[in-house]
């Protein structure tokens, strides 16, 4: 496997369901990220991790939930969610702090979610 | 704060002609900027980025992008169009400071003519 991974790649739950996203860099990179992406909607950052440590978390609701195990890989736990969280839940990957060089981020494919 | 304006949700071309993408941005210091591709069902690729090296930047695909500052615009462009290049096209900002992550702008849909 190369880059970033997303499984699974599409999803169906009822809103009473708890399942899990996860994510698997095989760059080498230092810090990962979950983004929200919704049709007609500017791509939404929901969390970022360095080092595996939890740097932003843009006023997500409680029903999401972040684990980052290790810098390879990354999980957003899905609990009692509504219709409206149905999207595109993109993973990213990226290597800071390389001086004079940005962040840039590498996607994962994505998991298209859909809520019933 | 940081931001980006794309100008233009959808844009046509017809294939063989030129592609310009309109992109704006907001920074108060000076940027890191990309653009970024997006595939039907796809997650989003890198084309190229702008790092303060040179004002015109090559990235895959036959794009380009030219910084200009003075404009506060980075627009991306490619001589003559390709069916394959009908998809959905991000700009992004960050801070060269490394305190601000990548702001992205809302996102062209390109569609070529055949």
């Amino acid at each position: 496997e190369t880059g970033v991974t997303q499984t699974p790649r599409h999803l169906v739950m009822g809103m009473t369901n708890k399942k899990s996203l996860k994510c698997e860099q095989h760059l080498g990179h230092n810090a990962m990220y979950w983004y929200k992406q919704s049709a007609k909607k500017p791509l939404e950052l929901m969390f970022v991790y360095s080092l595996e440590e939890r740097v932003e978390n843009n006023s997500v609701p409680s029903r999401f939930s972040p684990e980052c195990p290790n810098s390879s890989h990354l999980f957003l736990h899905l609990h009692t969610l509504q219709p409206e969280d149905s999207a595109l839940y993109l993973c990213a990957s990226s290597q800071d702090g390389l001086a004079g060089e940005p962040d840039t981020q590498y996607f994962g494919p994505g998991t298209r979610l859909t809520v019933l | 704060a940081q931001s980006v304006t794309q100008l233009g949700s959808h844009v046509s071309v017809s294939e063989g002609a030129l592609v310009l993408l309109r992109c704006n941005y907001s920074s108060s210091v000076p940027p890191y900027l990309f653009w970024y591709v997006q595939y039907p069902n796809q997650g989003l690729q890198l084309l190229l980025k702008y790092t303060s090296a040179a004002t015109l930047v090559k990235g895959i695909n036959g794009f380009e992008a030219e910084f200009k500052k003075s404009e506060t615009s980075f627009h991306l462009t490619k001589p003559s169009a390709h069916m394959s290049d009908a998809a959905e096209y991000f700009c992004a900002v960050s801070s060269s400071l490394g305190n601000e992550k990548l702001t992205f702008g809302t996102g062209t849909r390109l569609t070529i003519i055949p």
